[in-house]
């Protein structure tokens, strides 16, 4: 089935350094990739997502592009803030199931 | 607003006791899931469910078990069984389509004393 392997982290960053966390996936075919953020105790949220090859999802400053060639959909910042400070999870759907298949999420600390 | 609500934030339970878990949707979805998640670590689903009166086990289901009898509900209980269960557990729902995003809500932090 579809898999996803995320960065490890956890990053430590200070404030407007550039952010990359990289997630690559296996899939048969080309299905929609998302990215959601975890901040402390909370729920996710949808972060971006992309739908099909070659598109770029992007949302309050991050992006993320759909890369057939390399099976890859890293997350960007130009410029993080503290407030990004979070857990980010790459994700795919499972197969032919209604699921997602998480990655094991990245924790972001940005320091002022 | 549309949206998840989970309940409560915060649950305590001695061992050997069942403890349910709430979870609602008003976003008129049709698919409805239970993930616990582990200090640092992933999510793990528990069950699905992809309809009404209609579920099925994830990857960690022993120890657990849930009922969908309203399409906006999905109640999860914690059963004795269940060897470990202090963890955040997590309620999500989708239009269930294949490639639709998931919608979570805010979670309850279960412990065990």
């Amino acid at each position: 089935g579809n898999s996803v392997t995320q960065m490890e982290g956890p990053v430590t960053l200070s404030e407007e350094a550039f952010l990359t966390i990289n997630c690559t996936y296996t899939a048969t075919g080309y299905p929609s990739l998302f990215w959601y953020v975890q901040y402390p105790g909370e729920g996710l949220q949808l972060l971006l997502k992309a739908t099909k090859a070659d598109d770029k999802g992007s949302n309050k400053g991050f992006e993320a592009t759909y890369r057939k060639e390399t099976t890859s959909f890293h997350l960007e910042k130009g410029s993080v803030q503290v407030s990004d400070s979070a857990v980010y999870f790459c994700a795919l759907p499972r197969g032919s199931a209604r699921q997602l298949t998480f990655g094991s999420g990245t924790q972001l600390t940005v320091l002022p | 607003d549309g949206g998840i609500t989970q309940s409560p934030k915060y649950l305590f339970r001695k061992e050997g006791q069942n403890v349910t878990l709430s979870c609602e949707q008003n976003l008129n979805h049709d698919a409805m899931y239970w993930y616990r998640q582990d200090p640092g670590q992933g999510l793990r689903l528990i069950y699905y469910s992809q309809i009404v009166n209609d579920f099925q086990k994830g990857d960690i289901a022993e120890g657990y078990s849930v009922s969908r009898e309203k399409k906006e509900s999905f109640p999860l209980t914690v059963t004795s069984a269940q060897k470990n269960p202090t963890a955040f557990y997590l309620c999500a729902s989708s239009r269930g389509e294949h490639d639709n995003e998931q919608f979570f809500g805010p979670g309850t932090r279960l412990t065990v004393l």
